[in-house]
């Protein structure tokens, strides 16, 4: 099985802040790679898809990177709406799919 | 717009099964793969197994034996049936619409989800 591992796990920041959190897959899977955005109580939301496209609707201030073996979501300035908990997923084996272990993003 | 509408909670004995509902709506079901995905408590997101057009069925190996995936498409209406339940099994279960496109796939959108709890 393909294994994704998210840092940090946990990120306190504030209203306005650029963060950026980092996916590493155990072997390469090029660019399928989703992110996925969960707040309390919800399902969660894709953001992303392909690594880098942003699916339609989500803000321009979410962006996605890496190809590879390493990914990063980047938000550029955080609204109060932003604190949730991220998840990535590979897509590359379409036999398992795979989540990150998550990274809460905390008010600071 | 596509959205699914997943069946209530449930509380189930150990040993005992569950079968969950996904209903579809606002799209060709026939067309989809849906997928099954668990939370447990405080936890992240597991993959358990998804159901295609015409391929059938794919599931993870840890549910191997114990889950069944199946679909109607009469009703546009997915299930996941999980035997063997222990108190570990104790999650959330949501279902997704698995999107596919040039080789690239994702889920979207999600049922609301459904908490199973298992306990004496």
């Amino acid at each position: 099985d393909i294994q994704m591992t998210q840092s940090p796990s946990s990120l306190s920041a504030s209203a306005g802040d650029r963060v950026i959190i980092t996916c590493r897959a155990s072997q390469s899977i090029s660019t399928y790679l989703n992110w996925y955005q969960q707040r309390p109580g919800k399902a969660p939301k894709l953001l992303i898809y392909g690594a880098s496209t942003l699916q339609t609707g989500v803000p321009s201030r979410f962006s996605g990177g890496g190809s590879g073996t390493e990914f990063t979501l980047t938000i550029s300035s955080l609204q109060p709406e932003d604190f949730a908990t991220y998840y990535c997923q590979q897509s590359s084996s379409t036999l398992m799919y795979t989540f990150g272990q998550g990274t809460k993003l905390e008010i600071k | 717009q596509v959205q699914l509408v997943q069946s209530g909670a449930e509380v189930k004995k150990p040993g005992s099964s569950v079968k969950v509902s996904c209903k579809a709506s606002g799209g060709t079901f026939s067309a989809y793969t849906i997928t099954w995905v668990r939370q447990a408590p405080g936890q992240g997101l597991e993959w358990m197994g998804r159901i295609l057009p015409i391929l059938g069925t794919n599931y993870a190996q840890k549910f191997q034996g114990r889950v069944t995936i199946t679909a109607d498409r009469s009703t546009s209406t997915a299930y996941m049936e999980l035997s063997g339940l222990r108190s570990e099994d104790t999650a959330i279960y949501y279902c997704a619409r698995d999107v596919g496109s040039f080789f690239y796939n994702w889920l979207d959108p999600w049922g609301q989800g459904t908490l199973v709890t298992v306990s004496s």
